[in-house]
């Protein structure tokens, strides 16, 4: 099936600074979407994003689906941006598969 | 409009037994799917159901089984409870099985003792 991988694993920033998250799969995809899971196990959707490029506030994403990658941007990151961040896709239909996360710590 | 909606929100029960989830999908999404995560994993897919069928299934043993309803709410069944189901079990909801966003609801934190 497909695989997919996340980077960094962990990562910590100082309130301000700007990141970016990448995830990479192992076939052609269908559906790719970006969560944030809160520390009430929530997960909050952030992009629908099988290809191209989106924005929404401090956040954008682009995906390059022939190179089989994701790109998530965090920018001027506050201390409500920290949790794990989830890269998920499918090759079909619904049944996404989710990467192993990224862990954000933003602190003040 | 409401989102997607668990419940409980909590359970704890111990080895053998068993135990059944509720979901209700947003108003108007047919397509409601299963997902179970282990602290520390990602969420791993259990079951699609869409207009009553299921429409896929994950690599979980046969204890693991779900039926959705005429008005598209779904319950997840898991008989024989190991101490390895312990997990958040989530749910989310699509409008239709294509290719498309799926919204979660809160989860149901599993404890099986």
């Amino acid at each position: 099936g497909i695989q997919v991988e996340q980077s960094p694993p962990d990562l910590i920033l100082q309130e301000g600074a700007n990141s970016t998250l990448r995830c990479n799969f192992s076939d052609s995809v269908n559906n790719l979407q970006w969560f944030h899971q809160n520390p009430w196990g929530q997960l909050i959707n952030l992009f629908y994003i099988p290809s191209g490029t989106k924005q929404n506030g401090r956040l954008s994403a682009t995906t390059v689906a022939t190179e089989r990658y994701s790109l998530l941007y965090i920018s001027s990151s506050q201390t409500t941006d920290s949790g794990v961040y989830f890269c998920a896709v499918a090759e079909y239909g619904n049944k996404l598969v989710f990467g192993a996360g990224t862990i954000l710590r933003v602190k003040s | 409009d409401a989102g997607v909606t668990q419940s409980p929100t909590h359970l704890i029960k111990t080895r053998g037994q068993q135990v059944t989830l509720r979901c209700s999908p947003i108003s108007g999404h047919k397509s409601v799917s299963w997902y179970q995560q282990v602290l520390g994993q990602g969420p791993q897919f259990i079951f699609q159901y869409y207009e009553k069928e299921e429409r896929g299934r994950g690599n979980f043993p046969d204890r693991f089984s779900a039926r959705q309803f005429p008005n598209y709410s779904s319950e997840l069944n898991v008989n024989a409870l190991l101490l390895g189901d312990s997990a958040l079990y989530l749910c989310a909801s699509s409008s239709l099985t294509l290719s498309e966003t799926q919204y979660f609801g809160p989860g149901t934190r599993l404890l099986v003792l």
